[in-house]
């Protein structure tokens, strides 16, 4: 099993630039998440899917946008990237838990580094 | 709005030397705590789940603590190999079956040989 699995590894954009991070988890895990890391401030949601077809806001949603493809993928999209979205991404998944059963652990990624000039 | 606090922010000890890390929580009802291991240029790694305040778990030199306010992350007689960044997260749920993570910002262990 590979896990959760990102792509591109390192991506450099200009300032109005788009483009798509693409993650697959072969797990069969239900719910995907993407966060950005960022010196100090420590990992923040910024979209999650519960599962294929639904996606949620996160924490920090503006400038993205996503898509559960289905129940292996779950993309993450910069329309217009700006400065402040450069960062490191990192996708995540997790089986799902019944409603009263304790949380289980997220599964990372190796993430996406992503500088936008 | 859970938060979570992670001190020090860098710690720094000599090969064998034992210490804590310590991870405080604000949160409405405490369902879980994570930690997690980091290395550079890599993705966090799973360490252990702590339930409820009193439970403990143990890994190789490390073990873990939960109360009722904060987590430790004790390491003993460290090996360089154990330096990372350590992230402890808090889950709180968002849907039916779904989890979201709030993340402390870590603390950046070295170990010197």
């Amino acid at each position: 099993n590979a896990g959760v699995t990102q792509t591109p590894k390192f991506q450099v954009l200009k300032t109005g630039q788009s483009m798509t991070l693409q993650c697959a988890q072969d797990m069969n895990h239900n719910s995907m998440y993407w966060y950005r890391q960022d010196p100090g401030m420590g990992l923040r949601l910024i979209y999650y899917s519960a599962s294929e077809g639904t996606t949620d806001k996160g924490e920090v949603p503006n400038g993205y946008n996503v898509s559960r493809l289905n129940k292996r993928e779950f993309s993450l999209r910069l329309e217009s990237a700006a400065p402040s979205q450069t960062s490191v991404y990192f996708c995540a998944s997790t089986g799902l838990a019944g409603y009263s059963a304790v949380p289980n652990e997220q599964f990372f990624g190796p993430g996406t580094r992503l500088t936008v000039l | 709005e859970d938060q979570v606090t992670q001190s020090p922010e860098a710690l720094r000890l000599q090969e064998g030397e034992s210490s804590s890390l310590n991870c405080s929580y604000t949160v409405s009802g405490l369902r879980g705590l994570f930690w997690y291991r980091q290395d550079p240029g890599k993705g966090p790694e799973f360490l252990f789940t702590l339930y409820s305040a009193g439970e403990e778990k143990e890994k190789e030199r490390l073990k873990a603590t939960l109360t009722k306010k904060e987590s430790f992350l004790h390491i003993t007689a460290p090996k360089p190999e154990d330096s990372a960044t350590y992230l402890c997260a808090v889950p709180s749920r968002v849907s039916f079956g779904n989890e979201k993570l709030t993340f402390g910002t870590g603390t950046r262990l070295t170990i010197i040989p």
